[in-house]
C-alpha cells in the first residue's frame, strides 16, 4: 500500500492559537484523503474528506470553520484546527485510499494537546 | 457519526490461545476490513475482504465476510505477545461516497 507521513507526531499548543497538521502520501498520488478523530481508547471517527483542488467533504457535526482542511496537491493534505480548546485534543489520523483494494492507509497519527 | 459493534470489547487471553471477534451491523457492507491498531499509532491494514461468504487469511490470522453482508469475523490463532492491540473492523459504505465506517475496536491483551 501507499505510505503515508504524518507531522508533526505530537504537539502541545496554548488555548486560542491554531495548529497545522501534515499528511503526505509518499509514493502515491492522493486525489482523496481522509481525515479521523480518536479519542482514547475509542474508535475511530471520520471528520471530513480531503478533496485535491477542491474544498473538502465535512462529516455532520464537524466545524469546518474549526478544523480548516487544504489539499493543494496530489500528496499533501493539511488539517489546521483553528483557535483551539482544551476539548480539542485528541489523537488526529489521516489516511489515503490506495487502489486497487480501496482500503486505507493510515498515517501514524497526531497527539494534539490544548492546554 | 455511524459505527459498527465490535465484540467482545476487550479480551485478556493466555500466549498460544485462538481468538475470535466479530463486527455486525444493521447496513450491508460491501468490503470489509480489518486494522490493528497499535498505542499511539496508526492503523495497520491486516485483512481485506471484498465478497460475501469470502474466507481470507493472513498468516495466523483468518476473517470471514458474512454472507447477510452485515457481519465479519476475525480469528486469531495461536496467539503471541505482539498480538496485543486493538483490533477494528472497518465496513465501505454502499452508498457510493467510498467511506469507510469503523468499529468501535476490540482491545486484546495476551498474557505470556
Amino acid at each position: 500500500g501507499a505510505v503515508v507521513s504524518q507531522h508533526p507526531s505530537w504537539v502541545i499548543c496554548k488555548s486560542g492559537t491554531s495548529v497545522k497538521i501534515e499528511c503526505r502520501s509518499l509514493d502515491f498520488q492522493a486525489t482523496t484523503m481522509f481525515w479521523y478523530r480518536q479519542f482514547p481508547k475509542k474508535s475511530l471517527m471520520l471528520m471530513a474528506t480531503s478533496n485535491e483542488g477542491s474544498k473538502a467533504t465535512y462529516e455532520q457535526g464537524v466545524e469546518k470553520d474549526k478544523f480548516l482542511i487544504n489539499h493543494a496537491s496530489l500528496t499533501l493534505s493539511t488539517l489546521t484546527v483553528t483557535s483551539a480548546h482544551p476539548e480539542d485534543s485528541s489523537f488526529y489520523i489521516c489516511s489515503v485510499r490506495d487502489h486497487p483494494s480501496y482500503g486505507y492507509t493510515f498515517g501514524s497519527g497526531t497527539r494534539l494537546t490544548v492546554v | 457519526g455511524q459505527q459498527l459493534n465490535q465484540s467482545p470489547q476487550s479480551m485478556f487471553i493466555q500466549e498460544g490461545e485462538d481468538v475470535s471477534m466479530n463486527c455486525t451491523s444493521s447496513s450491508i457492507f460491501n468490503t470489509w476490513l480489518w486494522y490493528k491498531q497499535d498505542p499511539g499509532e496508526g492503523p495497520v491494514l491486516l485483512i481485506a475482504l471484498y465478497k460475501a461468504g469470502e474466507l481470507t487469511s493472513n498468516g495466523r490470522l483468518t476473517a470471514q465476510f458474512g454472507i447477510t453482508r452485515k457481519d465479519s469475523f476475525l480469528n486469531i490463532s495461536a496467539s503471541i505477545p505482539s498480538d496485543v492491540g486493538i483490533y477494528f473492523c472497518a465496513g465501505l459504505s454502499t452508498s457510493g461516497t467510498y467511506k469507510y465506517i469503523f468499529g468501535t475496536g476490540t482491545r486484546l491483551k495476551v498474557l505470556a
